[in-house]
């Protein structure tokens, strides 16, 4: 079955950029999208955008396009996610999720989760 | 951008009894492009219902959803230990893609 497993936890200074990384596996990469989405503590989920493994083309959420990059590695079957100019409002759980053909498909599944820590 | 709302914040209730959340939208979700996720503490969400009322696979039947428009519901027939959880609504038709503040559904 499809899986998707992420990085590990990271803590980083406010300024700092951070990189998590979503491994896919169990069918073909090329098929479909991966969005990211983020849970700050005690809140709800924010979609932060979404990239197409084949193309590596994207699509931003406005609040979050000045400072998010989304790129993939074909070879490895991995999709990453950089945040930069950290604050500590960007402390939170970090989700990366199989979108389907992309805009119109639901997430599923879900990658494990990746805590983010900013903090000086 | 389209706002959902879920009500209500915390729903109390016992093992058995059935369960009613609500989602409303800012303006009509095409297609219905609505589905529900369900988030355990500690885990990712996962996905219960697409298309509105369409179970994704291996989502027990106790669990349904409706609704169209602005409008929509997901029902817990009978609540079992392990459906006390967070529950997220979310359009995912139009960019930016959105999801509610969640309900959470908590032993009375």
């Amino acid at each position: 079955q499809v899986q998707l497993v992420q990085s590990g936890a990271e803590v980083k200074k406010p300024g700092a950029s951070v990189q998590v990384s979503c491994k896919t596996s169990g069918y073909t990469f090329t098929t479909y999208y991966i969005h990211w989405v983020r849970q700050a503590p005690r809140q709800g989920l924010d979609w932060m955008g979404i990239i197409n493994r084949s193309t590596g083309s994207t699509n931003y959420a406005q609040k979050f396009k000045d400072r998010v990059t989304m790129t993939r590695d074909t070879s490895t079957s991995t999709v990453y996610m950089k945040l930069s100019s950290l604050t500590s409002k960007d402390t939170a759980v970090y989700y990366c999720a199989i979108g389907g053909a992309g805009f119109g498909d639901p997430f599923d599944p879900w990658g494990q989760g990746t805590l983010v820590t900013v903090s000086s | 951008e389209i706002v959902l709302t879920q009500s209500p914040g915390t729903l109390s209730l016992s093992p058995g009894e059935r369960a009613t959340l609500s989602c409303r939208a800012s303006q009509s979700v095409s297609s219905s492009y609505l589905a529900w996720y369900q988030q355990r503490p500690g885990q990712a969400p996962r996905l219960l219902i697409f298309g509105a009322f369409s179970r994704a696979t291996g989502i027990p039947d106790r669990f349904s959803g409706s609704g169209s428009g602005t409008d929509f519901t997901l029902t817990i027939s009978r609540l079992e230990p392990e459906d006390f959880a967070v529950y997220h609504c979310q359009q995912y038709g139009i960019s930016p893609l959105t999801f509610g503040g969640g309900t959470k559904v908590e032993i009375k």
